[in-house]
């Protein structure tokens, strides 16, 4: 089945830096990717849809400049959590549907992000 | 717009025991949906899904779902539980068409007693 690889699997960061997250798509192109963020003991949240080739959208109440996405090719893309706080500090996970289709949605490890 | 309500926020099951977890759609179409489950600190890994046909659906580790649509539920079941199912149950429904995300509901907490 296809997969997608997501990395880092965790990350500790200090307050005011910035930390980059990949989602890889391995086996198939994804024109898009999808980003979410879980809260601990809450569930998956979107924060934004990354498009190849084009600027992503967020979801209300998520700051575009602080989150980062950039989707440089069919197989990549990237989240940018800038200038991190530690509320920042969350559980990140991409997904992609394969060429675009939902016909299922498979999902990155995930990325246990830490900000002290 | 899509939502997903899952009523139980945790339940406690003794081993061996059967399991229903409770799972009510809203979409304005026929949806895809899906079951996830999460260990602590892990990713989502399927259980299942339902994209169309026989409307009970078997998945991995011996779980079913049944679509029900006149209800607007897709209950997840096992007929008997086992320690290493305790984890976080997350239901979500999908658009027909793609390039759209899914939705979760807030999950549900499994714990398993001997």
């Amino acid at each position: 089945g296809a997969v997608v690889s997501q990395h880092p699997s965790w990350v500790i960061c200090k307050s005011g830096t910035s930390v980059k997250i990949e989602c890889r798509s391995l086996d198939f192109q994804a024109t898009t990717m999808f980003w979410y963020r879980q809260f601990p003991k809450q569930s998956l949240m979107l924060m934004a849809t990354s498009n190849e080739g084009s600027k992503a959208t967020y979801e209300q109440g998520v700051e575009k400049d602080k989150f980062l996405i950039n989707h440089a090719s069919l197989t990549l893309s990237t989240l940018t959590v800038t200038s991190a706080h530690p509320e920042d500090s969350s559980f990140y996970i991409c997904s992609a549907p394969p060429g675009g289709r939902l016909i299922e949605a498979f999902f990155g490890q995930g990325t246990r992000l830490t900000v002290v | 717009a899509q939502s997903v309500t899952q009523p139980d926020i945790h339940i406690t099951v003794s081993e061996g025991a059967s399991l229903e977890l409770r799972c009510n759609y809203s979409y304005g179409a026929t949806p895809y949906l899906f079951w996830y489950v999460q260990s602590p600190g892990q990713g989502l890994q399927l259980l299942l899904k339902y994209f169309s046909g026989d409307t009970l659906v078997q998945g991995i580790k011996g779980f079913e779902a049944e679509f029900k649509r006149s209800q607007s539920s897709f209950n997840l079941r096992k007929p008997s539980v086992h320690w290493s199912d305790a984890a976080e149950y997350f239901c979500a429904v999908g658009a027909q068409g793609g390039n759209t995300p899914l939705v979760f509901g807030k999950g549900t907490r499994l714990s398993v007693i001997a």
